[in-house]
């Protein structure tokens, strides 16, 4: 598959619960991102990572996590999240530089009940 | 800071009427500056950048730094330019980062 691709695509969890969010992609890019796009905001920046190493994050709450095994593969990490959390959070990549240039997923949906 | 403001939540048009997109944008060094668009049930997608000064279906947008402005504008709209239209910003001081408005909704009527 090309592009960039995100599981799961929905995801309803409560309070308490540990999960992840996936995404990889296949356009040979060396930089990945984590944003988040809720109803009421602008999309967010959560988390950069430029050739496997994070590079911003925006003071964004641990209980987001990010990891990033390698160049074509990032996770986010979720525990313990809040109503409020509740929103679609899309990955993204690009060559290491044209950061202007984001090739996006379809975003994972998330529910916090 | 950089911020990129859109002021309309929501523009509607009917098909073939000229159709405008603001942007403004608050930067302290020279910007990039790129419009992006989420059409129904698709994923966001780079739509055109100010760098490239190319018309992408029919659109086009003039970087103006007197006025730090961005504005898209397609003379004729047509219905499948119904989409979220989002202006974004990338600039060194804040590491190349893109920032976002917080989008447009184009809505064409037949």
């Amino acid at each position: 598959e090309t592009g960039v691709t995100q599981t799961p695509r929905h995801l309803v969890m409560g309070m308490t619960n540990k999960k992840s969010l996936k995404c990889e992609q296949h356009l040979g890019h060396n930089a990945m991102y984590w944003y988040k796009q809720s109803a009421k905001k602008p999309l967010e920046l959560m988390f950069v990572y430029s050739l496997e190493e994070r590079v911003e994050n925006n003071s964004v709450p641990s209980r987001f996590s990010p990891e990033c095994p390698n160049s074509s593969h990032l996770f986010l990490h979720l525990h313990t999240l809040q109503p409020e959390d509740s929103a679609l959070y899309l990955c993204a990549s690009s060559h290491d530089g044209r950061a202007g240039e984001l090739f996006f997923g379809e975003g994972s949906r998330l529910t916090v009940l | 800071a950089q911020r990129v403001t859109q002021p309309e939540k929501l523009l509607s048009v009917f098909k073939g009427a000229p159709v405008e997109l603001k942007c403004n944008y608050s930067y302290s060094g020279s910007p990039e500056l790129f419009w992006y668009v989420q059409y129904s049930r698709q994923r966001l997608q780079l739509l055109l950048r100010h760098i490239s000064r190319e018309s992408i279906k029919g659109f086009t947008a003039d970087l103006n730094k007197g006025e730090t402005s961005f504005h898209l504008k397609k003379p004729f709209a047509q219905e499948e330019d119904s989409a979220m239209y989002y202006c974004a910003l990338s600039g060194t001081a804040a590491g190349n980062m893109l920032t976002f408005g917080g989008g447009t909704r184009l809505m064409v009527k037949p």
